[in-house]
């Protein structure tokens, strides 16, 4: 079964600093990958997917940018942090036709 | 874009006590996820349902994939003080690059009291 691992789990960061998020997936191979934003604990956003290594699609405009350096490595990276770039950011991932899993999660403070 | 309506968007409930929360759509989806997450937790997959009128069972709960496609409900029997979470429906389209693109609902938050 699939395990994903992101980290760090908190972060507080000042507006305008940059930032990077890293995920690693084990247990499947050619993996789709996802970035979702969860506000105020409610419902998730899907910000960016990708199918393939250096293959990245964006949901939603935004101030964040999304990489895939590697089959299993999937990356969430901002060159300057906005307050409104706050928030709970989980990576998730499908392998063939199994649902998608998230990892736990890494929350985001930007002051 | 679609959205999903999902209800209640609170449920305190005694211990022993059922549940019942569901969620609609303006549209069809090909799939219908139930989650449930933890305080600091990522959401964890409780129920897939690929099949409209589908109906699957988990342990204590149920769920339901609406004959038009369009509806989904999550029962819980004989609520325990570890059901509390928040619940998420989900819905997809399904299908190659789509599979993990869900639209989610807005939660219900559910409180048990032992």
């Amino acid at each position: 079964s699939q395990t994903i691992h992101q980290w760090p789990a908190t972060l507080v960061q000042p507006v305008g600093s940059p930032l990077s998020l890293e995920c690693t997936v084990e247990g499947t191979s050619n993996p789709n990958l996802y970035w979702y934003r969860q506000a105020a604990g409610r419902g998730l956003q899907l910000l960016f997917y990708s199918v393939g290594i250096g293959q990245i699609s964006s949901e939603v405009p935004q101030n964040l940018s999304a990489s895939r350096p590697q089959d299993r490595q999937f990356i969430l990276s901002s060159k300057k942090l906005l307050l409104s770039d706050s928030g709970f950011y989980l990576c998730a991932s499908t392998g063939g036709y199994s649902p998608l899993h998230f990892g736990n999660g890494t929350r985001l403070t930007v002051t | 874009g679609q959205q999903l309506n999902q209800s209640p968007q609170s449920m305190f409930i005694q211990e022993g006590e059922d549940v019942s929360m569901n969620c609609t759509s303006s549209s069809i989806f090909n799939t219908w996820l139930w989650y449930k997450q933890d305080p600091g937790e990522g959401p964890v997959l409780l129920i897939a349902l690929y099949k409209a009128g589908e109906l699957t069972s988990n342990g204590r709960l149920t769920a339901q994939f609406g004959i038009t496609r369009k509806d989904s409900f999550l029962n819980i029997s004989a609520s325990i003080p570890s059901d509390v979470g928040i619940y998420f429906c989900a819905g997809s389209n399904a299908g190659g690059t789509s599979y993990g693109k869900l639209t989610f609902g807005q939660g219900t938050i559910l409180t048990v009291h032992p």
